[in-house]
């Protein structure tokens, strides 16, 4: 596509529920990156794949948070017994080569509110 | 936590007005970026400092990299109402970016 999609654009779940947020990246893009945006933050790291793998998951909050990718290209993001605190916007970003970030597209986002 | 300390928080100002706002962080960053954010849409990129001390322009934006590669600042000249939204700097480390958390611009027509 034209740019990196994300779905849902909004999610409103219950407390203690599994949500999965998806990223298409734009096509030929390598790197994915996940990051969370609390209201009133700025975007805060959470994973990014090379390919199908993830060198660096440093960024997930708790275990209850996994993603994962495959075919090089479609990524999940899963957050299993939400709480309110996951409550937040969740961007993905692609890039062509992992070692140039700065070259990331973000998408437009999943907002996530947990009751 | 933040690792980017970004003021001022928010900013309102006239149309016309020139704006500037700063990025400070106790880490050296190989690469400085300014990022703005639209409501409902994701950071879309600015302006990109790769050497200590480069001044960069884009249109009516000016940054520029500290020498120390541990601040920048964004200037934005003769502001318009579409110059609202949210600007964030970011460092880039290795293959991970770490924001400051923001700056909020408002424009008064």
């Amino acid at each position: 596509g034209a740019g990196v999609s994300q779905s849902p654009s909004n999610k409103v779940t219950e407390k203690g529920k599994d949500v999965e947020l998806r990223c298409d990246p734009i096509s030929g893009h390598t790197a994915l990156y996940w990051y969370r945006q609390s209201l009133g933050q700025g975007l805060e790291f959470l994973i990014y794949f090379q390919g199908n793998s993830a060198p660096d998951k440093s960024g997930l909050p708790s275990d209850r948070f996994s993603a994962e990718r495959t075919g090089g290209s479609v990524s999940t993001l899963t957050i299993q017994r939400t709480q309110q605190e996951d409550s937040a916007v969740y961007l993905c970003a692609s890039s062509l080569v992992a070692d140039r970030p700065e070259t990331q597209y973000f998408g437009p986002g999943t907002r996530l509110l947990v009751l | 936590g933040q690792q980017l300390n970004q003021s001022p928080q928010s900013m309102f100002i006239q149309e016309g007005e020139d704006v500037s706002m700063n990025c400070t962080s106790s880490s050296i960053f190989n690469t400085w970026l300014w990022y703005k954010q639209d409501p409902g849409e994701g950071p879309v990129l600015l302006i990109a400092l790769y050497k200590a001390g480069e001044l960069t322009s884009n249109g009516r934006l000016t940054a520029q990299f500290g020498i120390t590669r541990k601040d920048s600042f964004l200037n934005i000249s003769a502001s318009i109402p579409s110059d609202v939204g949210i600007y964030f700097c970011a460092g880039s480390r290795g293959n991970k970016l770490v924001f400051g958390a923001g700056t909020i611009l408002r424009v008064k027509s």
